[in-house]
């Protein structure tokens, strides 16, 4: 999972496995949560946000969990494939400007054939 | 889809060089931020744009400046490029009325100073 340092954390899967991606965030006042995914040499792309009125949240694949007492959030990849390897970010909105974010560290995901 | 632009993907500067990083997006978006990306330690806001020559400041201004003549360009300036500003940095931009998961990250600038 993502922490503060200047090494970013890693996690290796094989092709077909489920990722669990995690993330600590700072502020309990912060509303909303985001991740990100960044395939290299891009920016980052949105993948699934969540509200914190929420606990739970569900797309494509990704499940958005989200546990206020411990301030955790974490994302989970079903079945995941080659092209999922990437950076994934978290970000939180601690109210205020919609825009404005604190970013995690970012984890790196290596899906292995 | 919208599409955010960066001008360049590399520069190589010296130290105390003036630099222009531009960025372009054609979808009519009113807000544009400036993010610098380092290893460890995520994405770091800058300054953002909530219209033409409006500006604030992000998290970490000092040593930048910015420019917003257009509505569709936005501009990182560094008056005297330092070595601490070697780094990744991303553009992007949304509407007003959209939310943080709306926002559209350019492909980004890797700045090298020696």
């Amino acid at each position: 999972g993502e922490s503060v340092g200047l090494h970013l954390p890693t996690l290796s899967v094989q092709e077909g496995d489920n990722s669990i991606i995690n993330c600590a965030y700072s502020n309990s006042a912060s509303d909303y949560f985001i991740w990100y995914k960044q395939e290299s040499g891009k920016g980052p792309q949105f993948i699934i946000d969540i509200r914190s009125n929420m606990d739970k949240r569900q797309g494509q694949r990704v499940t958005v969990l989200l546990n206020k007492t411990v301030k955790h959030l974490s994302l989970q990849i079903a079945a995941t494939q080659p092209g999922d390897s990437a950076v994934y970010f978290c970000a939180e909105n601690s109210g205020g400007s919609n825009y404005k974010l604190t970013f995690g560290k970012g984890t790196l995901l290596t899906v292995n054939p | 889809d919208v599409k955010v632009t960066q001008s360049s993907r590399y520069l190589v500067k010296r130290t105390g060089e003036k630099v222009f990083l531009e960025c372009v997006q054609d979808m009519d978006h009113e807000n544009m931020f400036w993010y610098r990306q380092d290893p460890g330690l995520g994405l770091r806001l800058i300054y953002f744009s909530y219209d033409v020559k409006m500006k604030e400041k992000g998290d970490i201004p000092e040593g930048y400046s910015v420019s917003r003549e257009k509505k569709e360009r936005f501009s990182l300036i560094l008056e005297s490029a330092s070595t601490n500003q070697t780094s990744m940095y991303l553009c992007a931009s949304t509407f007003v009325g959209g939310g943080a998961n709306v926002l559209t990250f350019g492909a980004g600038s890797r700045l090298t100073v020696l």
